[in-house]
């Protein structure tokens, strides 16, 4: 098993540009989510899913859209790029929605800057 | 809601001393506590879990404590080795609520 994957590695953007950071995972698992890691703030969630078709906010939404079409796919878009958004992306994820945020798998990251 | 505080932000250690780092969380009704390790250039990785009926847990060289009324827990690394250098972020939740991490420690071990 690969376990969780995220594709790309590195990133850089200009403010007002999009893009999508791809996260899979080949475990089944049916909870899934993305964090954000910035210096000296640990790592922050954005949004999550239990399930294909079922998504909800975190504590940092803002800027970002997810959607779970299949169990193994989650991407996270960033609608229009700004500087605040520079971090490094993580992509998590447990194989039940009962236990949710238990015993976490994380892929490796996205470094992304937003210039 | 929660608020976990992490201490110290860095830490350096001998080769085969122990090293703690100390996290405190503020909802007295959170009930989950792991522990995470991130080697450079990775994704963190769960070493070590807790929950609240549970005072202290190891495995092997590695142990966390909990100290309810004080609303703190350690973790405690023993006769540390090279491969134990890298960031450790702690984390707290309650029933049904999110995880939420602490800052990260920088632990790096001197040969």
């Amino acid at each position: 098993n690969a376990g969780v994957t995220q594709t790309p590695k590195f990133q850089v953007l200009k403010t007002g540009q999009s893009m999508t950071l791809q996260c899979a995972q080949d475990m089944n698992h049916e909870y899934m989510s993305w964090y954000r890691q910035d210096p000296g703030m640990g790592l922050r969630l954005i949004h999550y899913s239990v399930g294909a078709g079922i998504t909800d906010q975190g504590e940092v939404p803002n800027g970002y859209n997810v959607s779970r079409s299949t169990t193994e796919d989650f991407p996270l878009r960033l609608l229009s790029a700004a500087p605040s958004q520079t971090s490094v992306y993580f992509c998590a994820s447990s194989y039940s929605r009962l236990v949710r945020d238990e015993k976490l798998f994380f892929g490796s990251g996205t470094q992304l800057s937003v210039l | 809601g929660e608020n976990v505080e992490q201490h110290p932000s860095t830490l350096s250690v001998q080769e085969g001393d122990s090293a703690v780092i100390k996290c405190t969380y503020s909802d007295s009704a959170s009930n989950y506590f792991p522990w995470y390790k991130q080697e450079l250039g990775k994704g963190p990785q769960l070493i070590i879990d807790i929950r609240s009926n549970v005072g202290e847990k190891k495995d092997q060289r590695i142990a966390v404590t909990l100290n309810k009324t004080a609303k703190h827990f350690s973790l405690h690394i023993t006769e540390t080795q090279p491969e134990d250098s890298a960031v450790y972020f702690c984390a707290a939740r309650r029933r049904a609520q999110k995880l939420v991490f602490g800052q990260g420690t920088r632990l790096t071990i001197n040969p």
